[in-house]
C-alpha cells in the first residue's frame, strides 16, 4: 500500500520561502508524477504542480513564478518550494500521487501558515 | 486557468439519489475523457471516487456513478446514505497539460 506523509515547517513568515518535501513509502517514486495541491482553510482544492520522478515539471500558471519543484528518487521524496509568501498562502498541503490523470493516493496533508 | 463550477450545496434524504454538476469549458471538461471527482470528510484527506469520468475505484460503492455531456461532468450518489455526507471535488486535466478542480459541494443528508 502506497503512503505518502509531507514534512516541513508550519510556520513560514511572509516574503519566505515555503519548503515541503514529500516521501513515498510502500512503492517506488519511478515511473509515476507526483503532484503537490494545497487547501485553504475553509476554501477548495487547488492544484499547485507535478513532478515526474525524472525531474520534468509543469506548475499551475497562476503560481508558476513562485514554484519550484524537485525530485530524490534516492530517497523516494520530491519537493515543493513556494517562493515571497502570503497570508494568503496559508492552507494544508498535500501531495499525491498521479495516476494517468486522476490522483490516487494522498498525504494527511500539513497545514502551513503564512503569519509573522 | 478558473476553477471548475459547482453547486456549493446539495441535499437529500436517506435513500434519494443526488447529483453534482461540474462545469468547465471546451479546454478542459469539454476537451478530456480525464475528469475525476474526490469525497472528503472534514479533517481527512480527499478520496478518489470517480476517474476518466465513469470509472470507480476497486471498493468504492457503485452508488456512486460519474457522466459527462460536453462541458459538464455530473457524479451521482443513489440510496443516500449518511456516510454520503462530505464535501465533494471534481477535477479535469486540462489544455496546458495541468489540472483544475471544481469549487467543492457540501453534501449534506437530511
Amino acid at each position: 500500500q502506497v503512503q505518502l506523509q509531507e514534512s516541513g515547517p508550519g510556520l513560514v513568515k511572509p516574503s519566505e520561502t515555503l519548503s515541503l518535501t514529500c516521501t513515498v513509502s510502500g512503492g517506488s517514486i519511478s515511473s509515476y508524477y507526483w503532484s503537490w495541491i494545497r487547501q485553504p482553510p475553509g476554501k477548495g482544492l487547488e492544484w499547485i504542480g507535478y513532478i515526474y520522478y525524472s525531474g520534468s515539471t509543469n506548475y499551475n500558471p497562476s503560481l508558476k513564478s513562485r514554484v519550484t519543484m524537485s525530485v530524490d528518487t534516492s530517497k523516494n521524496q520530491f519537493s515543493l518550494k513556494l517562493s515571497s509568501v502570503t497570508a494568503a498562502d496559508t492552507a494544508v498541503y498535500s501531495c499525491a500521487r498521479e495516476q494517468l490523470a486522476y490522483f490516487d493516493y494522498w498525504g494527511q496533508g500539513t497545514l502551513v501558515t503564512v503569519s509573522s | 486557468q478558473s476553477a471548475l463550477t459547482q453547486p456549493a450545496s446539495v441535499s437529500g434524504s436517506p435513500g434519494q439519489s443526488i447529483t453534482i454538476s461540474c462545469t468547465g469549458t471546451s479546454s478542459d471538461v469539454g476537451g478530456y475523457t480525464y475528469v475525476s471527482w474526490y469525497q472528503q470528510h472534514p479533517g481527512k484527506a480527499p478520496k478518489l471516487i470517480i476517474y476518466d469520468v465513469t470509472n470507480r475505484p476497486s471498493g468504492v460503492s457503485n452508488r456512486f456513478s460519474g457522466s459527462k455531456s460536453g462541458n459538464t461532468a455530473s457524479l451521482t450518489i443513489s440510496g443516500l446514505q449518511a456516510e454520503d455526507e462530505a464535501d465533494y471535488y471534481c477535477s479535469s486535466y486540462t489544455s496546458g497539460s495541468t489540472y483544475v478542480f471544481g469549487t467543492g459541494t457540501k453534501v449534506t443528508v437530511l
